[in-house]
């Protein structure tokens, strides 16, 4: 079965700072990685994803991933985070395409002025 | 497209009585998953339906738990006796699904529900 972990449970980062999350992930084959931001009252939201290609790919509010197999790692990083980035983020993985997601426990990002 | 609604936000409800919850997809979408969220944790899945047909459950969804789908498109979430324990955030979401390539799930806000 699949698993994902995000060993951080908090990370705090000035805001300006650079934020980096960590996901490790356990599955057979090629896993369908994503990930997802929520914030309080709100739904999740997906921020990108990785299906195949390209192992570094980007998505929106200016967050990018990096896969690394070796590693069965999925990074989540933002060169310069905003105040509105604290939110609480969540890496997951799909075994296949269109099927139920598997999430790690999250990650709260507190951002500091 | 107005996303992903689900009623009610809100639910507080004694230990042992039913509680009813309603998810809304995207139009269109053939694809409805339930998952929960309970505090401190991540959404874990539920089930999910593709059209009418309830493709999987989960093992933690007990004998207590039964959701439908009954026309292809708003899908109810039923919790029978509920236990202090179901108190969670249950999250719907739906995708449109072709078997030719990922499709995003996108998420609604959720129904939280507490049971004193």
């Amino acid at each position: 079965a699949q698993s994902v972990t995000q060993p951080d449970i908090h990370i705090t980062v000035s805001e300006g700072a650079s934020l980096e999350l960590r996901c490790n992930y356990s599955y057979g084959a090629t896993p369908y990685l994503f990930w997802y931001v929520q914030s309080p009252g709100q739904g999740l939201q997906l921020l990108l994803k990785y299906f195949s290609g390209d192992t570094l790919v980007q998505g929106i509010k200016g967050f990018e991933a990096e896969f690394k197999r070796s590693q069965s790692s999925f990074n989540l990083r933002k060169p310069s985070v905003h105040w509105s980035d604290a939110a609480e983020y969540f890496c997951a993985v799909g075994k296949a395409a269109g099927n139920k997601l598997t999430f790690g426990g999250g990650t709260r990002v507190l951002v500091k002025p | 497209d107005t996303g992903v609604s689900q009623d009610p936000r809100h639910k507080i409800t004694k230990r042992g009585q039913n509680v009813t919850f309603r998810c809304d997809p995207i139009s269109e979408h053939n694809r409805l998953y339930w998952y929960r969220q309970t505090l401190g944790q991540g959404p874990e899945f539920l089930t999910y339906f593709q059209n009418e047909a309830q493709l999987e459950k989960s093992r933690l969804l007990s004998d207590r738990f039964s959701a439908e789908r009954p026309k292809g498109s708003f899908s109810t979430l039923e919790i029978q006796r509920t236990e202090q324990g179901d108190s969670a955030m249950y999250l719907c979401a739906s995708s449109s699904f072709s078997g030719s390539a990922y499709n995003e799930q996108f998420f609604g806000p959720g129904t939280r529900l507490t049971v004193l």
